[in-house]
């Protein structure tokens, strides 16, 4: 199926790092979504993403929706243990017609060292 | 306000058998998408409805069907079930009003085909 670049694909850091990572598309998109899965679960979303250049923070996130609108990224600023999961960026193509659709990342999965 | 529901959690089925998958949608909001997720993949979109009719469909075969209720509820129904479609199926809900694209999930159902 389709999926959205996303990278990186995985990273191991140390607690209190800075974390970055992107999305990229080959196509425009309208909306830019960030979420977090814990192993087992849903996705939970982060950050929603509506405008080109938007820049939206939730807490020690920060997310920018591309000005080409086909790509995305998402900070984790002074990152703690309960960070770790696995991060999914997803998009709502522009060309998605009637159907509000979801295509997702590849995912990053992210590890906190304390 | 309540979160999306799924039941059941797990699931276990033989190779061909059917599978009902349930999922009731956050308060206000009035659609409700299906997606499947592999290990390690992102999640795919299989399904999207909007007031009891299918409103778009991602790459499934017709095996793959579904319903939405007046109360919005919906469930994912697979026939004929192969091993392939082991994986976590997940119920998304969304409004007009809070951005259809903007999509909330639930904690998945977890399905195993022996």
């Amino acid at each position: 199926g389709q999926q959205l670049n996303q990278s990186p694909q995985s990273m191991f850091i140390q607690e209190g790092e800075d974390v970055s990572m992107n999305c990229t598309s080959s196509s425009i998109f309208n909306t830019w979504l960030w979420y977090k899965q814990d192993p087992g679960e849903g996705p939970v979303l982060l950050i929603a993403l509506y405008k080109a250049g938007e820049l939206t923070s939730n807490g020690r996130l920060t997310a920018q929706f591309g000005i080409t609108r086909k790509d995305s990224f998402l900070n984790i600023s002074a990152s703690i243990p309960s960070d770790v999961g696995i991060y999914f960026c997803a998009g709502a193509p522009r060309n998605g017609g009637a159907t509000n659709k979801l295509i997702f990342g590849t995912g990053t999965l992210l590890a906190v060292q304390p | 306000e309540t979160g999306v529901t799924q039941s059941p959690t797990h699931l276990i089925k033989t190779r061909g058998q059917q599978v009902t998958l349930r999922c009731s949608s956050q308060s206000g909001h009035n659609t409700v998408s299906w997606y499947q997720q592999a290990l390690g993949q992102g999640p795919q979109f299989i399904f999207q409805y909007y007031r009891e009719e299918e409103n778009g469909r991602g790459n499934f075969p017709p095996r793959f069907s579904g319903l939405q209720f007046p109360n919005y509820s919906s469930e994912l129904n697979v026939n004929a079930l192969e091993l392939d479609d082991s994986a976590l199926y997940l119920c998304a809900s969304s409004s007009l009003a809070g951005g259809l694209n903007t999509q909330y999930f639930g904690p998945g159902t977890r399905l195993t085909v022996l």
